[in-house]
């Protein structure tokens, strides 16, 4: 398997619910990231991990809870969310000694009922 | 403060024609540009980039062209096909580890 893999690919969740959407990278990439998607925004930059280290969190509220583990992982723990919370989560993977080009996973589309 | 701005939200053009993407960035400090392609249902692909030390760099049928004291960058594909029909998105880089995106361009084709 190669590229950017993202679990599960679309996600129902109430309110009071605990979920987590998975990334994989199969790339030997050494930064990842989280970004969100929603309908007529820019791609909002969330989580920024380097070699494993939370280097960037962009104001986002704490029931966004990311989780990297190693080089090839990172989570999104979901827990408490809004209905203004559904979009498509996009998981994305680079070198960063790079030009910052980005490969992205297919996301998940998240819906907070 | 929107940093990199798409203005259209749509576009068509007919086959074996040119296809002009335009993209407006108001932060100088920028040091990569990037024009990504998205079909539904898939997350975002590189396309093409340009240094903000150049003003055009080339690739196939695609060519991006950057005017740094208009802060416009442009994206042009000849011929267009079909296969192109997609949301592009243009992306500014700051230090190489952070993209900030625009809102997209829906390009569609027609034959």
């Amino acid at each position: 398997e190669t590229g950017v893999t993202q679990t599960p690919r679309h996600l129902v969740m109430g309110m009071t619910n605990k979920k987590s959407l998975k990334c994989e990278q199969h790339l030997g990439h050494n930064a990842m990231y989280w970004y969100k998607q929603s309908a007529k925004k820019p791609l909002e930059l969330m989580f920024v991990y380097s070699l494993e280290e939370r280097v960037e969190n962009n104001s986002v509220p704490s029931r966004f809870s990311p989780e990297c583990p190693n080089s090839s992982h990172l989570f999104l723990h979901l827990h408490t969310l809004q209905p203004e919370d559904s979009a498509l989560y996009l998981c994305a993977s680079s070198r960063r000694e790079g030009t910052g080009e980005l490969f992205f996973g297919e996301g998940s589309r998240l819906t907070v009922l | 403060d929107q940093q990199v701005k798409q203005n259209s939200p749509s576009l068509s053009v007919q086959e074996g024609r040119i296809s002009i993407l335009n993209c407006d960035y108001t932060n100088s400090m920028f040091d990569y540009f990037l024009w990504y392609k998205k079909y539904p249902a898939e997350g975002p692909t590189f396309l093409i980039s340009i240094s903000s030390i150049k003003d055009k760099n080339e690739d196939g049928r695609f060519t991006v062209f950057l005017n740094k004291s208009a802060k416009h960058l442009s994206l042009h594909i000849v011929p267009s096909q079909p296969g192109d029909s997609a949301v592009y998105f243009c992306a500014a880089s700051l230090n190489t580890d952070k993209l900030i995106f625009g809102t997209g361009t829906r390009l569609q084709v027609f034959p």
